[in-house]
């Protein structure tokens, strides 16, 4: 099946510093999604991208939709305690339900 | 997360018992969605729901396994004679259609099989 290739796996930053997280896949899609899950919650979208070459902000994350539309990335300026958290990709090639998902960047910011 | 009901939040269950998970769209919303994730994994697809109609459950185990979305009534993901490998958290998504709105994920069922 398809499957999306998530880095880095984990990230220990400090607080005010800048992160940049990325998602790639041999197969084409028509959706890229960010969303980010807290200990014991369930995803919250965060950006979604439904065109090659978007670039989207939200406040502090800019994400865009690569050219080629197999790869995403996402960026966090000026990183916070609270962005602690995982981060997933997700996306879509015919049927905008039916998303895979990335395994996934664990997010740490050090106070 | 505000609006996509889930309950319960912890299910345990003993192996061969049945396990049933609820989930209330947000308001407005007629499109269900069920996931599943396993430890430090992603979520994985299992069924598509639009009110009584089951729209796609190619990713739901063949056996075991049911959902349905009746016309009154949350959505309720089924799993008869538990086994461990069933352990994992559920995840309940809704949306307003399915071509180009966003999905929004419920905060969880976290199901225990003893």
């Amino acid at each position: 099946g398809q499957q999306l290739n998530q880095s880095p796996q984990s990230m220990f930053i400090q607080e005010g510093e800048d992160v940049s997280m990325n998602c790639t896949s041999s197969s084409i899609f028509n959706t890229w999604l960010w969303y980010k899950q807290d200990p014991g919650e369930g995803p919250v979208l965060l950006i979604a991208l439904y065109k090659a070459g978007e670039l989207t902000s939200n406040g502090r994350l800019t994400a865009q939709f690569g050219i080629t539309r197999k790869d995403s990335f996402l960026n966090i300026s000026a990183s916070i305690p609270s962005d602690v958290g995982i981060y997933f990709c997700a996306s879509s090639g015919g049927s905008n339900y039916k998303l895979t998902f990335g395994k996934g960047t664990l997010l740490t910011v050090n106070p | 997360n505000a609006g996509v009901m889930q309950n319960p939040r912890h299910l345990v269950r003993r192996r061969g018992q049945e396990a049933r998970l609820r989930c209330s769209p947000m308001k407005g919303h007629s499109h269900v969605y069920w996931y599943r994730q396993l430890p430090e994994e992603g979520l994985k697809f299992m069924v598509y729901l639009q009110k009584e109609n089951i729209i796609d459950e190619s990713g739901m185990p063949k056996e075991r396994f049911s959902a349905e979305f009746p016309k009154e009534g949350p959505s309720i993901l089924r799993i008869q004679q538990v086994v461990r490998g069933d352990s994992a958290a559920y995840f309940c998504a809704s949306s307003a259609d399915s071509y180009n709105s966003p999905l929004h994920f419920g905060n969880g069922t976290r199901l225990t099989v003893t």
